[in-house]
């Protein structure tokens, strides 16, 4: 067991750039989140996928936010045309989850993206 | 909807000080409950949970927290702080019927004194 692993773990890029993030979860777990957190708040959630399928996106996830698990292994998350509101502190967190949400998370270290 | 308020975005112990961070929610139906801290440059780390069962919940590093229903609160204490529990902690709450989203709370600093 390695932990939740993502790459990079800086990102500074120009307005209008695109960005691609990587989460690699544990692999027995079967559930994968993306949180965002900005300085002084706490993770507010993205999306998450069970196995392969993304089963629930938040109003935060704009039309330039692209998320997919392909084969129920890594994650990637994509923000196409970077703004200045996008930088924050990219959060992947992986869970054995049976039931109904009482396992809990591990989350990797995270991918901290500047836009300037 | 859920929602969690953690009193005091700082607090500052001495070492050796009974560490306490308050956490209240709310929520529409019984909620399962979790602590996580976060150090400098590092992922969030699960302290503790509450999902049913007894209400004093122990975790890792000596933490320990209490549901109580009728105060719709979750604190965190420890006994005894260590320079090493300096870090960022938040509160989450899940509704159960949410498939394992959390909602976290903005997070408490605590500070050790030496």
């Amino acid at each position: 067991d390695t932990g939740v692993s993502q790459d990079p773990r800086h990102k500074i890029t120009k307005r209008g750039q695109n960005v691609t993030f990587r989460c690699d979860p544990i692999s027995e777990h079967n559930r994968l989140y993306w949180y965002r957190q900005t300085l002084g708040q706490g993770p507010e959630f993205l999306t998450y996928f069970q196995n392969e399928a993304q089963l629930e996106k938040s109003r935060l996830l704009s039309d330039r936010f692209s998320a997919e698990r392909p084969k129920g292994s890594f994650s990637t998350l994509e923000i196409q045309r970077t703004e200045q509101g996008d930088s924050a502190m990219y959060l992947c967190a992986s869970s054995l989850e049976t039931g109904t949400g009482g396992y809990g998370y591990t989350f990797g270290s995270g991918t901290r993206l500047t836009v300037v | 909807a859920q929602s969690v308020t953690q009193l005091g975005s700082h607090v500052s112990v001495s070492e050796g000080a009974l560490v306490l961070l308050r956490c209240n929610y709310s929520s529409s139906v019984p909620p399962y409950l979790f602590w996580y801290v976060q150090y400098p440059n590092q992922g969030l780390q699960l302290l503790l949970k509450y999902t049913t069962g007894a209400t004093l919940v122990k975790g890792i590093n000596g933490f320990e927290a209490e549901f109580k229903k009728s105060e719709t609160s979750f604190h965190l204490t420890k006994p005894s702080a260590h320079m090493s529990d300096a870090a960022e902690y938040f509160c989450a709450v899940n509704i159960p019927s949410n498939a394992g989203k959390s909602t976290f709370g903005d997070g408490t600093t605590l500070t050790v004194k030496p």
